[in-house]
C-alpha cells in the first residue's frame, strides 16, 4: 500500500524567499508529525497535529514557520524569508493515532537548501 | 545533559562480529522506547520496540534499564546489511500530548 509522501523531493532556494513543503500521511492515519535533520544530526521534533485537534507547535524554531493540515490528511509545512540555517532535510511521518507507543511510519524526505 | 544522548560512533567492526550500543535518557518517567534505523540518506524506519523484560528479534536483542536510565541494541552475527544509523526514541507519556525524541544516532559500519 501507499505510504507515506513528500514533496518536493529536492528544493534549493535563495535566502529570503519563502518555502512550502508537502506531506501526504498514509490514509486514515490520524496522527502527523514534522520533523527536521539537519547533516550528521538526529531529528528535531517540529509539529504534531492529531486529528481535528489543536496543533503542539513547541518544537518550531521560530515564528517564520508554520504548518497546516487540512481536511485531517495532507500537510503543508512553511517557511518564510528562509535562512542558510534552515537547510536541512524535512522529515514527515504519520502513526495510526497518535498514541505514544505507535510506530511511526516516515516518509522520503524533503532536502532543503538555502542559498 | 542532553534529553537522549547516544555515542555517534561510527563503530566499525567485522561482518560476523557482535556489537552493542547503548541510549541513555533523562527523564526517569519516560514510558516507551523504541530503536529506529537510517540508512544513509534514506528515512528512518522502525526496528524494534524495547520492552521493560528485554525483547529479542532474530539476531537483534533490545533491552531496558530503568534504574539506569538507558536502552540498548545487541545484534549478533553481524551483517554487512546492519551498515546504518541506529536512532533510539524516547516517549515520555501514553497519550497523545506525549513528547517523542529522538537520539542523534550511532553510526554502524559492518566491513567484510
Amino acid at each position: 500500500g501507499a505510504g507515506v509522501s513528500q514533496s518536493p523531493s529536492n528544493k534549493v532556494t535563495e535566502k529570503g524567499k519563502d518555502v512550502e513543503l508537502r506531506c501526504d500521511p498514509i490514509s486514515g492515519h490520524t496522527a502527523l508529525y514534522w520533523y527536521r535533520q539537519s547533516l550528521g544530526q538526529g531529528l528535531e521534533f517540529l509539529i504534531y497535529f492529531q486529528g481535528n485537534s489543536a496543533p503542539d507547535k513547541s518544537g518550531l524554531p521560530s515564528d517564520r514557520f508554520s504548518a497546516e493540515r487540512t481536511g485531517g490528511s495532507v500537510s503543508t509545512l512553511t517557511i518564510q524569508r528562509t535562512q542558510q540555517e534552515d537547510s536541512a532535510v524535512y522529515l514527515c511521518a504519520s502513526s495510526s493515532n497518535g498514541a505514544g507507543t505507535d510506530t511511526q511510519y516516515f516518509g522520503p524526505g524533503t532536502r532543503l537548501t538555502v542559498l | 545533559r542532553k534529553e537522549v544522548e547516544q555515542d555517534p560512533g561510527p563503530f566499525n567492526v567485522p561482518e560476523g562480529a557482535t556489537v552493542a550500543f547503548n541510549c541513555t535518557y533523562s527523564n526517569s518517567a519516560s514510558q516507551s522506547f523504541f530503536w529506529y534505523r537510517q540508512d544513509c540518506r534514506k528515512e528512518p524506519k522502525l526496528l524494534m520496540s524495547v520492552y521493560s523484560s528485554g525483547n529479542e528479534d532474530g539476531r537483534f536483542t533490545a533491552q531496558l534499564n530503568r534504574a539506569s536510565q538507558y536502552i540498548s541494541l545487541l545484534i549478533r552475527d553481524s551483517k554487512l546489511s546492519d551498515s546504518a544509523t541506529y536512532l533510539c526514541v524516547v516517549i515520555e507519556g501514553y497519550s497523545s500530548a506525549s513528547k517523542i525524541i529522538f537520539g542523534s544516532g550511532t553510526r554502524l559500519s559492518i566491513r567484510p
